[in-house]
C-alpha cells in the first residue's frame, strides 16, 4: 500500500532558528514529490516540487532534499518566523496524477 | 491571474440533509480534484475530473458525488450528511505538467 509518513507530528522552535521535517515514502512508481505548507483553515500552498532526478531544491528559505534510492525527503527552514507556523504536508504522486498525503508536520514558531 | 475559488467558505448543514461545494478552477485549468481534510485522517483524495469526465476516484461512499461542466467548475455533492463528514473540503486545479493550485477550502459543519 502506498503510504507517506511524516516527522515530527509537531513541532515548536523559538523564532530565528533552523528546524528539518522528515518524510518518508513508499510511493510506487514514483513521479514527484511536494511539500505543501498550509496556513489553519485555509489551503496548501506548493512550496517545492521535485522529480526523480532532483536531490535539492529551494525556495527562499526553504529547502526540499531528495533521495529517492531509500525514499526519504526533507524539508529545512532557516532562520524561522513567526510566519512559519503552519502545517506542512508532504504529497507523492504515482503515475500521472493520483497523491498521496502525509498527515503533516504541525510547526510552531514561538517569539 | 485569479487562483482556485471555492464557495461558500463555511456551511452548517443539519444530519440527513444534502449539501453541494462549488469550485471555479484557474483559467485554463481542465483538472479539477477534491480532497477531504480531517484532524484524524489529513487529507484523502475524493475523485478527480478532467474535460467533464471522472478520471480517478477514492474510497468514499456513493453518497459523495460530483460532475464538472464545459467551463471546468466543479461541483461536489454529499447526500445524506453524516456527523463524520463534518471537514475542510478542498479542491485542487490543475493545468498539466502535475501542478496542483488548492483553493481555500470549504469549511463543512454536519450538526
Amino acid at each position: 500500500k502506498n503510504q507517506v509518513e511524516q516527522s515530527p507530528q509537531s513541532l515548536i522552535i523559538l523564532e530565528g532558528k533552523n528546524c528539518t521535517l522528515q518524510c518518508n515514502y513508499t510511493v510506487s512508481p514514483f513521479s514527484n514529490l511536494r511539500w505543501y505548507k498550509q496556513d489553519t483553515g485555509r489551503g496548501p500552498v506548493s512550496l517545492t516540487i521535485m522529480t526523480f532526478s532532483e536531490n535539492t531544491k529551494s525556495n527562499g528559505r526553504y529547502t526540499a532534499t531528495l533521495d529517492a534510492d531509500t525514499k526519504q525527503s526533507s524539508l529545512h527552514i532557516t532562520a524561522s518566523q513567526l510566519s512559519d507556523s503552519a502545517s506542512y504536508i508532504c504529497v507523492v504522486m504515482e503515475g500521472y496524477s493520483t497523491l498521496t498525503f502525509g498527515k503533516g508536520t504541525m510547526l510552531l514558531v514561538s517569539p | 491571474k485569479a487562483g482556485v475559488t471555492q464557495t461558500p467558505r463555511y456551511l452548517i448543514k443539519t444530519r440527513g440533509q444534502q449539501v453541494t461545494l462549488s469550485c471555479s478552477p484557474i483559467s485554463g485549468h481542465r483538472s479539477v480534484s477534491w480532497y477531504q481534510q480531517t484532524p484524524g485522517q489529513g487529507l484523502q483524495f475524493l475523485f478527480e475530473y478532467f474535460s467533464e469526465t471522472q478520471r480517478n476516484k477514492g474510497n468514499f461512499p456513493g453518497r459523495f458525488s460530483g460532475r464538472q461542466f464545459s467551463n471546468s467548475r466543479s461541483e461536489m455533492n454529499v447526500s445524506t450528511l453524516e456527523l463524520g463528514d463534518s471537514a475542510l473540503y478542498l479542491c485542487a486545479s490543475s493545468g498539466g505538467r502535475g501542478g496542483y493550485t488548492f483553493g481555500s477550502g470549504t469549511r463543512l459543519t454536519v450538526v
